[in-house]
């Protein structure tokens, strides 16, 4: 079954200590994403990866870094968390940039 | 930069009724795509318009992209509690292109039986 798989589902952590959400995909997808999703904000990218080892910032880049060692994986990485990136995570991969978005089923995070 | 409003951004309405939901921007898009997310998921797609004037039906839902690619509507017949979510428009740059997606802040419907 094509797929986006992230985990965890749910997070709950404390400032400052440093976590990972990883996300992987099974179609062979070249482009793959991070979004966040708050209240009233919409989703906004975080970051996105044209290719392996090709990684570029979004709209909202600030506190988190990306790596794209291969194609199926696109971990997100919070070195510092603060209570500010509390959000709804959602990787996603996609032939390119604008074609069809696969989403997979979110990250709850929660960081007091 | 380029921003998709939606409206309404809530809506509440009995089963049976009909609704429609904008999308519009002051920027021409190459594709339009829109998405329903249900709680616990992520964004699904449901359909792409790629032409201006371009109208898509999926079974009671009809999409229209707008003569001049600037905005669309989803129109939804006969509202069920299964149409119940969030609806998102995202404007494309282009199929093969790898600019980002622009997303709308979404549209959350609320069928009531």
């Amino acid at each position: 079954e094509a797929q986006v798989t992230q985990n965890p589902r749910y997070l709950i952590t404390v400032t400052g200590k440093k976590l990972t959400v990883t996300c992987s995909q099974n179609m062979n997808h070249e482009y793959m994403s991070w979004y966040r999703q708050d209240p009233g904000l919409g989703l906004r990218q975080i970051y996105y990866s044209m290719n392996v080892e090709v990684t570029d910032k979004g709209d909202v880049p600030e506190g988190y870094k990306v790596s794209r060692k291969e194609k199926r994986n696109f971990p997100l990485i919070l070195e510092s968390p603060s209570p500010n990136q509390t959000s709804l995570y959602f990787c996603a991969s996609s032939l390119g940039g604008g074609a069809t978005q696969y989403f997979g089923p979110g990250t709850r995070l929660t960081v007091l | 930069t380029q921003l998709l409003e939606q409206s309404p951004q809530f809506l509440s309405i009995q089963e049976g009724e009909n609704l429609t939901v904008y999308c519009n921007s002051s920027s021409v898009f190459s594709s339009l795509q829109w998405y329903r997310q249900e709680p616990g998921e992520g964004p699904v797609l449901l359909v792409t318009v790629v032409t201006g004037g371009e109208v898509k039906k999926l079974k009671r839902l009809t999409f229209q992209f707008g003569d001049a690619r600037k905005d669309s509507s989803l129109h939804i017949t006969a509202a069920q509690p299964g149409d119940t979510g969030l609806y998102l428009c995202a404007g494309g740059g282009g199929y093969s292109g790898n600019t980002p997606l622009v997303f709308g802040k979404g549209t959350r419907l609320s069928v009531i039986a």
